[in-house]
């Protein structure tokens, strides 16, 4: 079945840029999504079609893609952006969807 | 205000089987594909299945192929999940969810389901 790789973790201090990255054989033909998910919260979309910003999501958060890896990136990290984030696609025929294993930002 | 309410989760045996139900309220519940996606205790985001918007064609995650079904009635806004021979791997807390649909991701605040061997 198709796979989704992902950093378990990421460690980054206040201010300073974070990357996540997110990797997949079908990633240049399907789109990404990035979501946020706090403890004991539901998920929060934060990038979608891998590199839009929903409304009401900071500018600090944006998304690029480069072949079989996209990347989120936060720059200015703040605290309140420590959470899980989880990358989702599609496989190639686009039947059957898919999340990454989830990454922990850990603001230092 | 957009609300995804899930219900029916609760305490089963294995073996057993379970009827998850997602009320669904300000949106147009018919024009959007939906989803469950679980989330066992201390682990990651898992996409179950997926119904189109007439109720005319769905996908299964490999994990729950033919032992869950996914529905929806668009006269009463709800989605349904009908599982079957649960174990304890089915474990987890149920979402019912849009995912991505037109710069926008609705998702409820999830059920959980516990199979006990």
């Amino acid at each position: 079945s198709y796979e989704l790789t992902q950093p378990p973790s990421v460690s980054v201090s206040p201010r300073q840029t974070a990357r996540i990255t997110c990797s997949g054989d079908a990633l240049p033909k399907q789109y990404v999504y990035w979501y946020q998910q706090k403890p004991g919260q539901a998920p929060v979309l934060v990038i979608y079609k891998d590199s839009e910003r929903p409304s009401g999501i900071p500018e600090r958060f944006s998304g690029s893609s480069s072949g079989t890896t996209v990347t989120l990136t936060i720059t200015g990290v703040q605290a309140e952006d420590e959470a899980d984030y989880y990358c989702q696609s599609a496989d190639s025929s686009g039947a059957y969807l898919v999340f990454g294993g989830g990454t922990k930002l850990t603001v230092l | 205000e957009v609300q995804l309410v899930e219900s029916g989760g609760g305490l089963v045996q294995r073996g057993g089987s379970l009827r998850l139900s997602c009320a669904a309220s300000g949106f147009t519940f018919s024009t959007y594909w939906m989803h469950w996606v679980r989330q066992a205790p201390g682990k990651g985001l898992v996409w179950v299945s997926r119904i189109n918007t007439d109720g005319s064609g769905a996908n299964y995650a490999d994990s729950v192929k033919g032992r869950f079904t996914i529905s929806r009635d668009n006269a009463k806004n709800t989605l349904y999940l009908q599982m079957n021979s649960l174990t304890a791997e089915d474990t987890a807390v149920y979402y019912c969810a849009t995912l991505y649909h037109d710069f926008e991701s609705y998702w409820g605040q999830g059920i959980m389901v516990t199979v006990s061997s």
